[in-house]
């Protein structure tokens, strides 16, 4: 089966802009979480989406922000780029949060 | 303070050597734990989930021990192969009135021939 897939696989962006991700889960499965990983911070999760709905939420601030759609699709937006936005983004897909959620190749974005 | 410590920072291994990963962790209420393997450049890919009352977890090569008590992991992996090199991630579920993952910073693996 198809697995998760990431759209664009890279961007560069310039401060201040902002950048919308998506993501295409593996049919079937219902939860998307994001992440972002950086050298320095290591995996650190975003949010998570079920039907549609932002179940769960990281640390982040409120210029990052996510909805799924009906097709649990789901998208990204960071707006008002900072530079330390520079970053993997990884979305991974699952049938409920507490089974085996499946990564996709991740989008890296660079600000400049 | 839920934390998830990983060590070694980095490992260097001979090709056909076993290896073994530690994984301590501070998180309660624990609900399972996760071992993930990442090449660089890739999402990260799962190799076991392991709730509270589960011991040990095998794929393939790769063996993965839960000591709840001591809140300790190890993910042991057998005859090591050059594909083997890749960072492995330890990721443990907290969940009270929801669910937080907490990563840890990873293991460094690099199988030389």
């Amino acid at each position: 089966k198809a697995g998760v897939t990431q759209t664009p696989r890279y961007l560069i962006k310039t401060r201040g802009q902002q950048v919308t991700l998506s993501c295409s889960p593996i049919s079937g499965h219902r939860s998307v979480s994001w992440y972002q990983q950086t050298p320095g911070q290591g995996l650190q999760f975003l949010f998570e989406y079920f039907s549609e709905t932002q179940r769960n939420k990281g640390n982040f601030p409120g210029r990052f922000s996510g909805r799924q759609f009906s097709n649990s699709r789901s998208e990204m937006n960071v707006s008002t780029l900072e530079l330390g936005d520079s970053a993997l983004y990884l979305c991974a897909s699952s049938l409920d949060w507490n089974t085996e959620a499946f990564f996709g190749q991740g989008t890296r974005l660079t600000v400049v | 303070k839920n934390q998830v410590e990983q060590s070694p920072q980095s490992l260097i291994i001979l090709e056909g050597k076993n290896c073994t990963l530690q994984c301590n962790y501070t998180v309660s209420p624990f609900s399972n734990l996760r071992w993930y393997k990442q090449d660089t450049g890739r999402g990260p890919v799962s190799l076991t989930i392991m709730t509270f009352s589960e011991n040990t977890k095998s794929n393939g090569r790769y063996t993965a021990t839960l000591d709840a008590d001591t809140k300790q992991s190890s993910l042991h992996i057998t005859a090591s192969q050059l594909s083997d090199s890749a960072s492995y991630i330890c990721v443990v579920t907290l969940m009270d009135s929801s669910y937080k993952l907490i990563f840890g910073s990873g293991t460094r693996l690099l199988v030389r021939p």
